[in-house]
């Protein structure tokens, strides 16, 4: 069966810090893979989604990068926060031809 | 489509009532539609899917009915328990996209 991983959990980091949110899926080839962020009380924003490895969309300028090394492993970076950054990040993927996502647990990041 | 700065909409209801939340969308090439459920500090969790060539869906308790004609899809939750309390997402899938279209998300709290 397929599953995704998303750590950590929570992480608080200061302004100006470096950011690395890693997500994997198991059980499954050549994933759609994406990063959302959602503030508290808010709704999903996409930032960015991948249909293969090396393959970046961008779906709103920012101060975060992501990248996709390995098939099933998709990365969200910063190299220097801002406290606009803090909210809760999520990961989802979904197999090539097929609609609905699967998401990761969340992680909740605090920039202070 | 995405709704990221706004607050959601709440939704109040008595246990054991059935609720309904609605959802709206405008785009006719969409083929596929969810709902999410997410529970505070999750992230979100399928709950029931339809294909644009149905009009009703029936899952546990819940019922997805969508109306082409003037765009519109509604989740029903029937008798109502303190467990559906969450953050519902309505979401698309626009043919020939990649990524799925989330709409605001409805609060709903559960009254004992």
């Amino acid at each position: 069966s397929q599953t995704i991983h998303q750590w950590p959990a929570t992480l608080v980091q200061p302004v100006g810090s470096p950011l690395s949110l890693e997500c994997t899926v198991e059980g499954t080839s050549n994933p759609n893979l994406y990063w959302y962020r959602q503030a508290a009380g808010r709704g999903l924003q996409l930032l960015f989604y991948s249909v293969g490895i090396g393959q970046i969309s961008s779906e709103v300028p920012q101060n975060l990068s992501a990248s996709r090394p390995q098939d099933r492993q998709f990365i969200l970076s910063s190299k220097k926060l801002l406290l606009s950054d803090s909210g809760f990040y999520l990961c989802a993927w979904r197999s090539a031809g097929h609609y609905g996502y699967t998401f990761g647990s969340g992680t909740r990041l605090t920039v202070v | 489509g995405e709704s990221v700065g706004l607050h959601l909409p709440t939704l109040s209801v008595q246990e054991g009532d059935n609720s309904i939340i609605n959802c709206a969308y405008s785009n006719s090439a969409s083929d596929y539609f969810i709902w999410y459920k997410q529970e505070s500090g999750k992230g979100p969790q399928f709950i029931i899917d339809i294909r644009s060539n149905m009009d009703k869906r029936q899952g546990q308790r819940v019922t997805v009915l969508l109306n082409k004609t003037v765009k519109h899809l509604s989740l029903q939750i029937a008798a109502t328990q303190p467990g559906d309390s969450a953050v519902y997402f309505c979401a698309e899938n626009i043919q020939g996209d990649y990524k799925l279209s989330f709409g605001a998300g409805t609060t709903v709290t559960v009254r004992a």
